[in-house]
């Protein structure tokens, strides 16, 4: 199995644009998650789905997050318009169950930098 | 809230040393914890876990050791060796989606 995989693997972008990240769970997980990894704050919850639906996005930061899974094998995040304070990595992970008690697979991240 | 924390920020240890990590949790209500491996440029990776219910699991070279008297969780390396190098994070859930700590670094020298 590949893995999680996720797309853009950096992105540099000026403040003000949209950005779009993609991810790729492991085929047959049905749960995703979206995270974002600052040295300040750490490891970030911003929002979970399960069975494509969202569950609890009380992480995403404002409205000018947004997220999506239009089926089992794809979601994006994004941020429009970003601002620099939105710089970090942002970690996809996806896991085989439904329930919090699982262990979660990370993708390799997108390390967004906004100008 | 409550929350996970880590006590030493950057832990230096000689190949060959046994090391420890250390995690503190404060949620009584967690009852799953996990501890993840995170080198530069790529994301955590999964190490090892323990459910509340167990106070010590062992893997290859390491353990997991939880104290729920004290809500302390501890991360044993043995024969640490170069490629330990990295950024430990404990996380904890069970009542939520998984809480993750702030990170140790580990630093093994040859």
């Amino acid at each position: 199995d590949a893995g999680v995989i996720q797309s853009p693997r950096h992105e540099v972008t000026e403040m003000g644009q949209e950005v779009t990240l993609r991810c790729k769970p492991i085929s047959g997980h049905n749960s995703l998650f979206w995270y974002r990894q600052t040295m300040m704050r750490g490891l970030e919850l911003l929002i979970y789905f399960n069975n494509n639906v969202p569950i609890d996005d009380s992480g995403m930061p404002e409205d000018r997050f947004s997220a999506k899974m239009p089926n089992a094998s794809f979601s994006t995040l994004k941020i429009q318009p970003s601002e620099p304070r939105d710089s970090a990595v942002y970690f996809c992970a996806s896991s085989s169950g439904g329930s919090t008690n699982e262990k979660l697979f990370f993708g390799s991240g997108t390390q967004l930098s906004v100008l | 809230g409550e929350s996970v924390g880590l006590h030493l920020p950057t832990l230096s240890v000689q190949e060959g040393d046994n090391s420890i990590i250390n995690c503190a949790y404060s949620n009584s209500a967690s009852d799953y914890f996990i501890w993840y491996k995170q080198e530069s440029g790529k994301g955590p990776q999964f190490i090892i876990d323990i459910r509340s219910n167990m106070d010590k699991r062992q893997g290859q070279r390491v353990t997991v050791l939880l104290n729920k008297t004290v809500k302390h969780l501890s991360l044993q390396i043995a024969a640490t060796q170069p490629g330990d190098s990295a950024v430990y994070f404990c996380a904890e859930g069970g009542y939520s989606t998984l809480t993750f700590g702030k990170g140790t670094m580990l630093l093994v020298s040859p």
